[in-house]
This record gives structure tokens, C-alpha cells and sequence, in this order.
């Protein structure tokens, strides 16, 4: 199946600072990638869709300006926490689709788990 | 807005037995996808087992089958044989045409020796 890949696994950082987690499609391209935040024993949350080339789509509640995304190509796609806090510590999956929709499935990333001190 | 609802926190079957996880959903949309993830200690998700909401057809794969009530808007998983690398958390997802997902509470299932 295609795969997804994502770095760091996990991240230490002090507070203020800001953190990149990439995403990238290894064998395939996506067009549209998702970033999804789980704090732990919860589900996985929706934070924003990622499209190759324009402005990332952010769901209700997420700051779009401390959540940069960034899809510069059809591999690859970035978050960037900034001016991270100790409540931003979380563990974040990104997804990506593999051909067309119709085929219904998504591939996930191994995860970042963020930790700010 | 789409929903979906885990009503089983946490279960624990043996070895071998049968598992049945609940899930319902709620959505306005005629034509969307249901999956069943597994996610175990690792983190990384695992799709176990989807279906399309056309289809009338239970799916199944291998050990996983689904009970596909679309009136009752219910998706249950089914696993038989239990092993004990069946062990994670099991999220059940809806989606619709924006490929969005949108993920249950979680079950967390527990294969014990």
C-alpha cells in the first residue's frame, strides 16, 4: 500500500519556539493531505485540509496563524506549530489520499508527538 | 454536520472469541464511506476494514466484517477468532465527498491470553 511518512516522530521543544512536523507521500502523490491532532486516550481531531499549491482549509476552533501550513509540492506538506505553549503538546498524524476519492481510503502518517516545555 | 458515536469506551474478549464493536453515525449526505481503523500502541493507523454506503453488501476481510445498517445509519465491526494482536484502539469514521474523515470516540479492545 502507499505510504506515508512523517518527521520528526517526536519533538521536544521550550516554549515560544516553533516546530515544522513534514508529512510526504513516499511512492505516490497527493494532491490533498490532512493534519489531525490527538491529545491522548481521545480521538483524532480534523485540523485542517491541506491542498497542493493553495491555502490550507481550517476547521472551526484551529488558528490558521499558529497552525502554517504549507503544501508546496505533491509530496510533501508541512505544520508549523509557532509560538508553541505547553497546551499545543499533543500528538499530530497527517493523512493523504492515494488516486481518486472513489477509491475511499486514506494513508496515515506515523504521527508526531510534540512535547513543549 | 456529520457525527459518530462509539458507545463502548473500553471491552475485553479471550483469545479466539468473537468481538462485536459498536458504532452509529449521523449524516445528511446520500453517498459516503465508512471505515473501521485500528490504531494499536504504535500510534499509526491501520485501516481494518471499509465500506461504501451504496453498497448493500456487508464487507468483510479475512477475520473483520461489518454489519452495514444504513436505515438504522449503524456500523458494527465484527471480528472473529480473536488474536491477540488484535489489541488497540478501534475508531470508526465516516466520510463524505470532501474525503474528509470524521473519527468516533474510540473503543479500546483488549485480546487477553
Amino acid at each position: 500500500g502507499a505510504v506515508v511518512s512523517q518527521h520528526p516522530s517526536w519533538v521536544i521543544c521550550k516554549s515560544g519556539t516553533s516546530v515544522k512536523i513534514e508529512c510526504r507521500s513516499l511512492d505516490f502523490q497527493a494532491t490533498t493531505m490532512f493534519w489531525y491532532r490527538q491529545f491522548p486516550k481521545q480521538s483524532l481531531m480534523l485540523m485542517a485540509t491541506s491542498n497542493e499549491g493553495s491555502k490550507a482549509t481550517y476547521e472551526q476552533g484551529v488558528e490558521k496563524d499558529k497552525f502554517l501550513i504549507n503544501h508546496a509540492s505533491l509530496t510533501l506538506s508541512t505544520l508549523t506549530v509557532t509560538s508553541a505553549h505547553p497546551e499545543d503538546s499533543s500528538f499530530y498524524i497527517c493523512s493523504a489520499q492515494a488516486g481518486q476519492w472513489n477509491t475511499g481510503e486514506l494513508f496515515f502518517g506515523e504521527g508526531s508527538r510534540l512535547t513543549v516545555l | 454536520a456529520q457525527t459518530v458515536t462509539q458507545s463502548q469506551p473500553e471491552m475485553s474478549v479471550q483469545e479466539a472469541e468473537t468481538v462485536t464493536l459498536s458504532c452509529t453515525y449521523d449524516t445528511s449526505e446520500s453517498n459516503y464511506y465508512l471505515f473501521w481503523y485500528k490504531q494499536p500502541p504504535s500510534r499509526q493507523m491501520i485501516l481494518v476494514i471499509r465500506q461504501e454506503a451504496y453498497k448493500q453488501q456487508n464487507a468483510t476481510e479475512n477475520r473483520f466484517s461489518v454489519n452495514f445498517q444504513k436505515a438504522a445509519k449503524s456500523f458494527s465491526l465484527k471480528i472473529s477468532d480473536s488474536q491477540l494482536g488484535d489489541t488497540a484502539m478501534y475508531f470508526c469514521a465516516s466520510s463524505q465527498g470532501a474525503q474528509k474523515l470524521v473519527f468516533g470516540q474510540g473503543t479500546r479492545l483488549t485480546i487477553n491470553p
